[in-house]
């Protein structure tokens, strides 16, 4: 079975400064997708960016990017420039191609921003 | 406006008083899921249908049913709530199958209490 993992529960940064939120996952398929969403305190889902495996190039998304390690089974979020909107919590998802559109969330991450 | 709706989008019950969270989406979706997001546990599927009539369950079913009469509608059933499906649930839906990434478009939550 799949696993998505954070291990950062909370993390905190400095606006205007750049923050990098972790995640690891775990599947033996050669084709996924991995995705950040955001959560607010309106606790809507919100997607972030999404990264097909298949694809060597980095996704962006303005202030966010993200680092796809296929490899090492490593997907992070950088967000650069934070902003004060910015301050929720952070979940890395992880679905299958093909097939049954489950999607398997990571622990989350929560971002405070300091103004 | 595309949207899935939820409701109720608050509610506190009674151990044992059965409940329904009605979910409907008005985008001709095929593909319906329900998921529950707990603290440190992220977001988990309960069920999910691939199209009316067709259910199946998710990883954490126990306690839960689901029906699919009607394509737009997905309602999630508690028969004898306990105290520990006290949760945040969320409905989700996407067009399925499909040969190409689709979104898959989160409810608002419901945010559950059981005494």
């Amino acid at each position: 079975a799949q696993t998505v993992t954070q291990s950062q529960p909370e993390m905190s940064v400095q606006e205007a400064e750049t923050v990098t939120l972790s995640c690891t996952y775990d599947t033996s398929e050669s084709d996924y997708y991995l995705f950040w969403y955001k959560q607010p305190p309106s606790r809507q889902m919100i997607l972030v960016i999404r990264q097909e495996a298949y694809k060597q190039q980095n996704a962006t998304e303005n202030r966010f990017s993200v680092n796809f390690q296929k490899a090492a089974k490593s997907f992070s979020l950088k967000i650069s420039d934070s902003q004060l909107g910015d301050a929720a919590m952070y979940f890395c998802a992880y679905r299958r191609t093909q097939g049954a559109q489950k999607l398997v969330f990571g622990q989350g991450t929560r971002l405070t921003i300091n103004p | 406006e595309a949207q899935v709706t939820q409701n109720p989008r608050y509610l506190i019950t009674v151990t044992g008083k059965k409940l329904t969270v009605t979910c409907s989406q008005n985008m001709n979706h095929e593909y319906m899921s329900w998921y529950r997001q707990d603290p440190g546990l992220g977001l988990r599927q309960i069920y999910y249908s691939m199209n009316v009539e067709v259910t199946d369950k998710g990883d954490v079913p126990e306690g839960y049913k689901v029906s699919r009469k009607e394509k737009r509608n997905f309602p999630l059933i508690l028969e004898s709530p306990s105290p520990n499906q006290t949760s945040l649930y969320f409905c989700a839906s996407s067009l399925f199958p499909s040969v190409s990434y689709n979104e898959q478009f989160f409810g608002p939550g419901t945010r559950l209490t059981v005494l």
